[in-house]
């Protein structure tokens, strides 16, 4: 079983839909959950940092943690056009593990 | 807004070559990583260095690696002999807090590594 997991997409939604992003993983040390953008042939940008389980919003981002079910989401509400990236999931025991990220088009 | 700088972007060498890759982290992080992402892959981590030495490695991270902090704002990664296979996308990061209390670890643009 890999570390972590997610699901490449691509996902495509129309702009203003509700995007669900996940991630599970099987290492149970893993305290911290990041969530990284990335854009084609650029560097992952940190949105959302979660310690443990337990949700937290930034603007149209939430980001959930659920350690008993080993999961993880991000949602981003109102997506636009400028969403439109390669979306990361990582997590943190020693060093950053990343899941292979989904990439999501939003289109107008 | 402070940011992780990489030089070169972009880096053509020959296999056999060693090549050398440079990242000034942001001025008040301690701790520096190097990851590296082949194309249509994941983004896989290779080291982390702390106060001037490795902290942790991956597998990946042979003796055809290394990293070095020569002065008080550059961190390079050397790659000797080089190989078709180290084709990738080379990130470094940096982040004030050590792994064990990982939160926020900021990513340079990269450097596009073509060995041909």
């Amino acid at each position: 079983q890999k570390e972590v997991e997610q699901d490449p997409g691509p996902l495509s939604v129309p702009e203003g839909a509700i995007v669900s992003l996940n991630c599970t993983y099987s290492n149970s040390a893993f305290q911290y959950f990041m969530w990284y953008r990335q854009y084609s042939r650029k560097g992952p940008e940190l949105l959302m940092y979660t310690y443990s389980s337990g949700n937290k919003e930034d603007g149209r981002f939430t980001a959930q943690v659920d350690k008993s079910s080993k999961y993880i989401s991000l949602f981003i509400r109102d997506s636009q056009p400028s969403d439109s990236a390669t979306y990361l999931c990582a997590m943190s025991a020693k060093k950053l593990i990343f899941g292979t990220g989904t990439r999501l088009q939003v289109f107008p | 807004e402070p940011e992780v700088t990489q030089t070169p972007s972009h880096q053509v060498t020959q296999m056999g070559q060693e090549v050398i890759l440079r990242c000034v982290p942001i001025s008040n992080h301690l701790y520096f990583y190097w990851y590296r992402q082949i194309l249509g892959q994941k983004v896989e981590f290779l080291v982390s260095f702390y106060n001037n030495e490795i902290s942790e490695k991956s597998e990946i991270f042979d003796d055809q690696f290394s990293v070095e902090r020569p002065d008080g704002s550059n961190f390079t990664l050397k790659i000797r002999s080089t190989k078709l296979e180290d084709s990738a996308m080379y990130f470094c990061a940096s982040a004030k807090r050590g792994p064990e209390m990982s939160t926020e670890a900021f990513f340079g643009q990269g450097t596009r590594l073509t060995v041909v």
